[in-house]
């Protein structure tokens, strides 16, 4: 079946740089998202990466991809104190009209001053 | 502000009961899904709603079931509640370019 792994916690400094990384299963994934959770919150979208793209830039987001490897990663650079959450990488399981998001247990990201 | 509003925002139920969560957006879309998230876990998909039929469904008994109205609105139905049923329950509009997701209903059961 389906599945997603993700290491459980990263610890930066803040203004360094966070790589968090995820592996999925499902090689079919057309849109791979990632997601931020705050405690007690929603999921809040942060950018999302097509499959046929291996890098996409967006402000202090990184997303690269590896197809082959079915491995993706999201880089903060110049992390902040506020981007410590929760981090879900979430690959589209199935079409754009029934598929659903694959979710692994999500990297704590702790940012210290 | 995600434009997804989920209510109530917190529920406590007794074991055995059924309960109701809602879900309505300010835009409205076609497609709308819902998510259990269990404490510590990340979220599992439960189902999704396309145009007011079920179109997709999570490893979840037919206790967990659904609808979807006319004006997108959609409820989450659980009967015969179980302590594991405790959890945060998200709903997703769907739009190719990233799910936007509710804030959560919060349910625990006792």
């Amino acid at each position: 079946g389906e599945d997603v792994e993700q290491s459980l916690f990263l610890s930066v400094r803040e203004g360094d740089s966070s790589v968090i990384n995820c592996t999925y299963t499902d090689s079919s994934s057309t849109y791979l998202y990632w997601y931020k959770q705050e405690p007690g919150a929603g999921l809040q979208l942060l950018t999302y990466i097509f499959s046929n793209m291996d890098m996409k830039q967006d402000q202090r987001l990184t997303v690269l991809l590896n197809k082959k490897d079915k491995h993706l990663s999201l880089r903060i650079a110049d992390t902040q104190t506020g981007d410590s959450a929760i981090y879900f990488c979430a690959p589209l399981s199935g079409s754009s009209n029934t598929g659903k998001l694959i979710f692994g247990q999500g990297t704590t990201l702790q940012v210290k001053p | 502000e995600t434009g997804v509003t989920q209510s109530p925002t917190h529920l406590i139920k007794t074991r055995g009961q059924q309960v109701t969560l809602r879900c309505s957006s300010q835009s409205g879309h076609n497609t709308v899904s819902w998510y259990q998230q269990a404490l510590g876990q990340g979220p599992q998909f439960i189902f999704q709603y396309y145009r007011e039929e079920e179109n997709g469904r999570g490893n979840f008994p037919p206790r967990f079931s659904g609808l979807q109205f006319p004006n997108y609105s959609s409820e989450l139905n659980v009967n015969a509640l179980e302590l594991d049923d405790s959890a945060l329950y998200l709903c997703a509009i769907g739009q190719l370019y990233g799910y936007t997701f509710g804030s959560g209903t919060r349910l625990t059961v006792v």
